[in-house]
């Protein structure tokens, strides 16, 4: 069964405590993102990978870390200097190059107190 | 940087009506997506179209593309209460070597049963 997953579902945190988010995928795919959500908006990028060992910055990605140690794993950390963190965050992958569409997982809520 | 807009923001239709949904870019595109979101959940691929193609169909969804224009618009055909959920375009384009795509604020559809 093919897909891509992330845990936990809901997660809570106080704040200034850095958490982490995983994200993995059995489809063979080279290229996997993070993205944020907030209530009523679209996503945000914050950072993505192209290949192991390699990633880039996407457009909100100050307070964030991320690791592209297998093909199948790209957890995303959310430091204390992340100034909003309570959002929704969707994980996705993609074979790399035009015209491929991104397979999203089930997103994790995070709240932050 | 949002390079899809979508329009409306919200859209209530009565059961066996016609939704359609449009939206606008700013710069050249290698290709236009459309996603799906239930509340809560990951974003579903629903279809793509090139930025050579004008039309594309899938069962009752139909994508138009007018690059001239910079816009795009899904329609989907005798909607059911099953297509409530919120719609994204998102964009990438030639000049991006990264591939990453660009989503929109999305149109939240309503289906009335």
């Amino acid at each position: 069964d093919g897909g891509i997953t992330q845990s936990p579902k809901y997660l809570f945190r106080k704040e200034g405590q850095n958490v982490t988010l995983s994200c993995e995928q059995n489809l063979n795919h080279d290229a996997m993102y993070w993205y944020r959500q907030d209530p009523g908006q679209g996503l945000r990028l914050i950072y993505y990978s192209q290949i192991v060992n390699d990633f880039q910055k996407g457009d909100i990605a100050e307070g964030y870390s991320v690791s592209r140690e297998k093909k199948e794993s790209f957890p995303l950390t959310v430091t204390s200097a992340q100034k909003n963190p309570t959002a929704f965050y969707l994980c996705a992958s993609s074979m790399w190059g035009q015209n491929h569409e991104q397979y999203f997982g089930p997103g994790t809520r995070l709240t932050v107190t | 940087s949002q390079q899809g807009e979508e329009d409306p923001q919200a859209l209530s239709i009565q059961e066996g009506e016609n939704a359609t949904m449009n939206c606008s870019y700013k710069t050249s595109i290698n290709n236009l997506q459309w996603y799906r979101q239930n509340s809560g959940r990951g974003l579903v691929h629903l279809i793509l179209i090139r930025s050579n193609e004008r039309e594309k169909h899938s069962g009752r969804l139909r994508v138009t593309l007018d690059t001239s224009k910079k816009s795009s618009s899904l329609l989907i055909t005798a909607s059911r209460a099953a297509d409530t959920a919120s719609y994204f375009c998102a964009t990438d384009g030639p000049m991006d070597s990264s591939y990453k795509l660009i989503f929109g604020s999305g149109t939240r559809l309503l289906v009335r049963p």
